[in-house]
């Protein structure tokens, strides 16, 4: 069965600090892992897509990294800001129909 | 802008009362799906489509009907709601292959009593 495990559930960091998501997958054999964020009530919104033959990929402070293998994938936030905060989902690709798994998130509070 | 719109926004129906939430994308994308979000269970995929008039179960079908007549246009069709189908909706879509973003939806909230 395919599932995806995302550690820790919620964090809570003082602004500034740098933190790392962790999310590990049962079946590796993936197309790519996306990394969302999610506002409370709101849709998702993409962060950073790795596919399946990438190691790593960079957006402003953010850096995902993917260990298709291992079935994991960390998420890097480097100076962790109020406005980051948010539930972050990590979701392999399953098939070309869109078959995204998604973990459970980990939500994120950054407090001032 | 490129957009995935879904529409209502929010729906609180009765059990039985046929509804239908519309999905429409901008980006001529092949591919497009249906996920609801519930809390302890995550997103789960509902239906999706490859192309026009292809279509195939995700993990959760049951209760739901979609249909793809034309590349833009996804709707989700709820035969005969129950409140256990009460839940976030979203829609997406993609070009497809392992390259390439899948965008979604702002979501559907709805509440069938």
């Amino acid at each position: 069965k395919q599932e995806v495990t995302q550690i820790p559930a919620a964090l809570s960091v003082p602004e500034g600090e740098n933190l790392v998501l962790n999310c590990s997958f049962t079946d590796s054999a993936i197309y790519n892992l996306q990394w969302f964020r999610q506002d409370p009530g709101k849709g998702l919104t993409s962060l950073l897509l790795i596919q399946s033959s990438q190691r790593e990929q960079t957006s402003g402070r953010l850096n995902a990294s993917l260990d298709k293998s291992s079935g994991r994938s960390t998420l890097y936030i480097a100076a962790s800001q109020p406005g980051d905060s948010a539930t972050y989902l990590c979701a392999p690709l399953y098939n070309q129909g869109g078959k995204l798994i998604f973990g459970q998130g980990t939500e994120l509070s950054v407090k001032p | 802008e490129a957009q995935v719109t879904q529409n209502p926004r929010y729906l609180i129906t009765v059990t039985g009362k046929k509804l239908t939430v519309t999905c429409s994308q901008n980006m001529n994308h092949e591919y497009m799906s249906w996920y609801r979000q519930d809390p302890g269970l995550g997103l789960r995929q509902i239906y999706y489509s490859m192309n026009v008039e292809v279509t195939d179960k995700g993990d959760v079908p049951e209760g739901y009907k979609v249909s793809r007549k034309e590349k833009r246009n996804f709707p989700l069709i709820l035969e005969s709601p129950s409140p256990n189908q009460t839940s976030l909706y979203f829609c997406a879509s993609s070009l497809g292959g392992a390259g390439n973003t899948i965008y979604f939806g702002e979501g559907s909230w709805l509440t069938v009593v």
